[in-house]
């Protein structure tokens, strides 16, 4: 399996200013097809988990664009450029081109 | 606007069977892929399978195989998890999302709670 490994596993941050969390995976995630098959999700306390960027940097719809994600090949970026309270939650990685898809451990944010 | 619907909690015994539902509604259901993730408590996702309800095609995670069965029924919209026989290691919330055959998950359940325990 491709291990996926995040840094930090928790972050406290106060509101309005940057996050930034690490995704690294034990495999390229560049796809024969072009595409490189990462993804973040947000997993907010008591809810289930939401799409936050796909394919590495594209932002689903409706997150907000002080979510921006950045990387190529092993190693990946998930920045928030201003942090809000509606932002503490779990943060997790995953790879989707090597089955079976696997996820980071989880990056919990604090405010 | 996309629904997924997952059945009630459940408490069962060890050695009991379970089957839990996942119920899509607001889209056409052949479009997406469906997948299946387990929370066990206080911890990570990890992805268990996935079935694209036109032909039932299924892909399992080899931690899984064998031991959940993943299937759909497109006239109904509803996909299912199923075990044959629970173990208390099973205890856990499930969560179903539709997506592509790529690792994204657009659309999630809302999760369904499985507690096994004598």
């Amino acid at each position: 399996d491709v291990v996926m490994t995040q840094t930090p596993l928790s972050l406290s941050v106060t509101p309005g200013q940057p996050a930034s969390i690490s995704c690294k995976s034990g495999q390229s995630l560049l796809h024969s097809d072009g595409k490189t098959y990462l993804y973040w999700y947000l997993q907010k306390p008591g809810q289930s988990p939401q799409v936050l960027i796909y394919e590495v940097s594209s932002r689903f719809s409706g997150v907000p664009d002080r979510f921006s994600g950045s990387g190529s090949g092993t190693d990946f970026t998930l920045k928030i450029s201003r942090v809000e309270a509606e932002d503490v939650g779990v943060y997790y990685c995953m790879q989707g081109i090597h089955l079976p898809w696997t996820f980071g451990q989880g990056t919990k944010v604090e405010i | 606007e996309v629904h997924l619907v997952q059945s009630g909690a459940e408490v069962k015994l060890p050695g009991e069977s379970l089957k839990i539902s996942c119920k899509g509604s607001g889209y056409s259901f052949t479009s997406y892929w469906i997948g299946w993730v387990r929370q066990m408590p206080g911890k990570g996702l990890e992805w268990m399978g996935i079935i694209y309800p036109v032909d039932s095609d299924t892909k399992y995670s080899p931690s899984f195989q064998g031991q959940v069965t993943i299937s759909a029924d497109k006239s109904i919209t509803t996909a299912y998890l199923q075990w044959n026989t629970l173990e208390a290691s099973d205890t856990a919330i499930y969560y179903c999302a539709c997506g592509y055959l790529s690792g994204r998950f657009d659309y999630w359940g809302q999760g369904t709670l499985v507690t096994v325990s004598s």
